[in-house]
């Protein structure tokens, strides 16, 4: 029973590289986003899909991309890494409808030097 | 401009006590709320939620109160143990579409130490 499943656990990048954060989830949830936790200023959301085709932007989405060909799959690309991107990020699922909470992956932490 | 706050960073109770955490939010388009526990290198993991239609709801030792004409949601730990350490986090959705599309607005935390 894994859930939300997040890879990598850490990451360093140099200023410009591009990479991909994964996400995945078991629970046939409708719904996936991507949050990125800062100091002082709890989860912040970047993107979020509420089905496969189906994407849209959160809070915080410049400089990031995603995509959702799967209901499974949520990858979060980060296209020229700058140090600003340095946090924590987290990726979720949730069923559609209601007042349904959200399931978390275990978080990337991700440098940019 | 921060439309969910949780305006103390840290609280610090005795084992057996009572812990209240306090959240706030502006957005009167709110009307789930929930609360995430997160422990040090993990994923926030849900605890307890709460509509607007209601004013309480208990789980075990926790209880989350919400006051609507206030816009104050609080979280009650009674008792409180050491393993209840951690960053607690209050979340705020709108189900005005008739689904949340799973977007959490949230606070920026508190860290709870319970002492033994």
């Amino acid at each position: 029973n894994a859930g939300v499943t997040q890879t990598p656990k850490f990451q360093v990048l140099k200023t410009g590289q591009s990479m991909t954060l994964q996400c995945a989830q078991d629970m046939n949830h409708e719904y996936m986003s991507w949050y990125r936790q800062d100091p002082g200023m709890g989860l912040r959301l970047i993107h979020y899909s509420v089905g496969a085709g189906i994407t849209d932007q959160g809070e915080v989405p410049n400089g990031y991309n995603v995509s959702r060909s799967t209901t499974e799959d949520f990858p979060l690309r980060l296209l020229s890494a700058a140090p600003s991107q340095t946090s924590v990020y987290f990726c979720a699922s949730s069923r559609a409808g209601q007042g349904t909470e959200a399931f978390f992956g275990q978080g990337t932490r991700l440098t940019v030097v | 401009d921060q439309q969910v706050k949780q305006n103390s960073p840290s609280l610090s109770v005795q084992e057996g006590r009572i812990s209240i955490l306090n959240c706030d939010y502006t957005n009167s388009m709110f009307d789930y709320f929930l609360w995430y526990k997160k422990y040090p290198a993990e994923g926030p993991t849900f605890l307890i939620s709460i509509s607007s239609i209601k004013d309480k709801n208990e789980d075990g030792r926790f209880t989350v109160f919400l006051n609507k004409s206030a816009k104050h949601l609080s979280l009650h730990i009674v008792p409180s143990q050491p393993g209840d350490s951690a960053v607690y986090f209050c979340a705020a959705t709108s189900n005005a579409g008739g689904t949340s599309y799973g977007k959490l607005t949230f606070g920026q935390g508190t860290i709870l130490t319970v002492h033994p």
